[in-house]
């Protein structure tokens, strides 16, 4: 079986303070990772993504996630946040690598809510 | 290049009714999916179609149904509404290849309430 788990629904930062959303996820084929962010009244926008290779991935607006394949997590991280950071974040599963499956079915987290601080 | 565009962006439907949305993908783009979002359950997914042909299901009754046509654009169908139908539908779209390079873009969702 495959889940995906945000701890924390809600994180709270001050501008300019480090983000740390984290994302752990159990999956039966070693799984492709991604973290998207949801504007209110939006769709969801593709942050970063992990497929193979570098464990450290970096992507848009300053954001990074590493993979711990020990810990089996994917935390996403950005050294300063900004005012335009507040928004919802999901983790998600991908079992691409599955036969049978595809990347059209991801698995999400509940999400975790960004809230930034002035 | 465009998106993906989901219409309408807005729906009030009441009990017992039925409802289309509609999704055209980016173009170029084989594969549409679709996910109900909820506060209660989160984003859940509903059915991936490819090449007009359903190639993977999530776990939601029949009255949920969906088809894709021949130039990719997809419908859903949702039949019979209940109250627990009212979300946000979100849309995706990809290339549909088995690649490491694929990536899934979505629309805006349509807001479906249903009273």
């Amino acid at each position: 079986a495959q889940s995906v788990t945000q701890l924390g629904s809600h994180v709270s930062v001050s501008e300019g303070a480090l983000v740390l959303l984290r994302c752990n996820y159990s999956s039966s084929v070693p799984p492709y990772l991604f973290w998207y962010v949801q504007y209110p009244n939006q769709g969801l926008q593709l942050l970063l993504k992990y497929t193979t290779g570098a464990t450290l991935v970096k992507g848009i607006n300053g954001f990074e996630a590493e993979f711990k394949k020990s810990e089996t997590s994917f935390h996403l991280t950005k050294p300063s946040a900004h005012m335009s950071d507040a928004a919802e974040y999901f983790c998600a599963v991908s079992l691409l690598r599955d036969r049978g499956s595809t990347l059209g079915r991801l698995y999400f987290g509940r999400g975790t809510q960004l809230t930034v601080w002035p | 290049k465009a998106g993906v565009t989901q219409t309408p962006r807005y729906l009030i439907k009441t009990r017992g009714q039925q409802v289309t949305l509609s999704c055209s993908p980016i173009s170029g783009h084989r594969s549409v999916s679709w996910y109900q979002q909820t506060p209660g359950q989160g984003l859940q997914f509903l059915f991936e179609y490819f090449s007009e042909t359903q190639r993977n299901k999530g776990n939601f009754p029949g009255r949920f149904s969906g088809r894709q046509f021949s130039n990719s654009r997809s419908e859903m169908n949702v039949s019979t509404l209940e109250l627990g139908d009212s979300a946000l539908y979100l849309c995706a779209s990809s290339l549909g290849q088995p690649t490491t390079n694929e990536k899934l873009f979505f629309g805006s969702g349509t807001q479906l309430s249903v009273l």
